[in-house]
């Protein structure tokens, strides 16, 4: 099946600093790619929807100037958590769909990233 | 909104035994639900899923049915593995059979012990 790659598997930063987190499609091309995160004892959340060459569109709640995603290419999405804090904490974990998102493509999951900021 | 209901765990089970893990959703429309399973160290992998009403979704020996009367997905194994511990995600999509955009239950990690 098809793979995705996410990196780092975890990461501990300071608080204050920025962490990017990678992922990549490793055998097909993604036009969109999807970012979720999980608190604990909590489900799973979509942050946002990366469209590759165009804005990312973030769900309701979400901040985009903290939570900055760039999808520059059809096999990379990056997330990048700007000045984090310990309420930043989450397990992240990203999606990419193969070609052209339409009613019964599948989504591939990366293995996510545990961030913990001290 | 929609939501995804699912039983906490971690479920302890010994090897052979039978399996439930319960998932229930409230949503408005037709969702499609899924099960989806994460072994340690790799990424979610889609394990079944049923798109409409009465639909059973099967694969590995898993089963699970979409239950429109109670709003359910459980999910069931006659008889579990040691292979089969992992941490298992219920999820529903107002997208039709795609899982773009999913609505996840909290997860269960599901042990299995010889």
């Amino acid at each position: 099946g098809a793979v995705v790659s996410q990196h780092p598997s975890w990461v501990i930063c300071k608080s204050g600093t920025s962490v990017k987190i990678e992922c990549r499609s490793l055998d097909f091309q993604a036009t969109t790619m999807f970012w979720y995160r999980q608190f604990p004892k909590q489900s799973l959340m979509l942050m946002a929807t990366s469209n590759e060459g165009s804005k990312a569109t973030y769900e309701q709640g979400v901040e985009k100037d903290k939570f900055l995603i760039n999808h520059a290419s059809l096999t990379l999405s990056t997330l990048t958590v700007t000045s984090a804090h310990p309420e930043d904490s989450s397990f992240y974990i990203c999606s990419a769909v193969p070609g052209a998102p339409g009613v019964n493509t599948e989504a591939f999951f990366g293995q996510g990233t545990r961030l913990t900021v001290v | 909104g929609n939501s995804v209901t699912q039983m906490e765990g971690p479920v302890t089970l010994s090897e052979e035994a039978f399996l439930t893990i319960n998932c229930t959703y409230t949503a408005t429309g037709y969702p499609s639900l899924f099960w989806y399973v994460q072994y340690p160290g790799e990424g979610l992998q889609l394990l079944l899923k049923a798109t409409k009403a009465d639909d059973k979704g099967s694969n590995k020996g898993f089963e699970a049915t979409y239950r429109k009367e109670t709003t359910s997905f459980h999910l069931e194994k006659g008889s579990v593995q040691v292979s089969d511990s992992a941490v298992y995600f219920c999820a529903l999509s107002d997208y039709g059979g795609a899982t773009n955009k999913l609505i996840f239950g909290t997860g269960t990690l599901l042990a299995v012990q010889p």
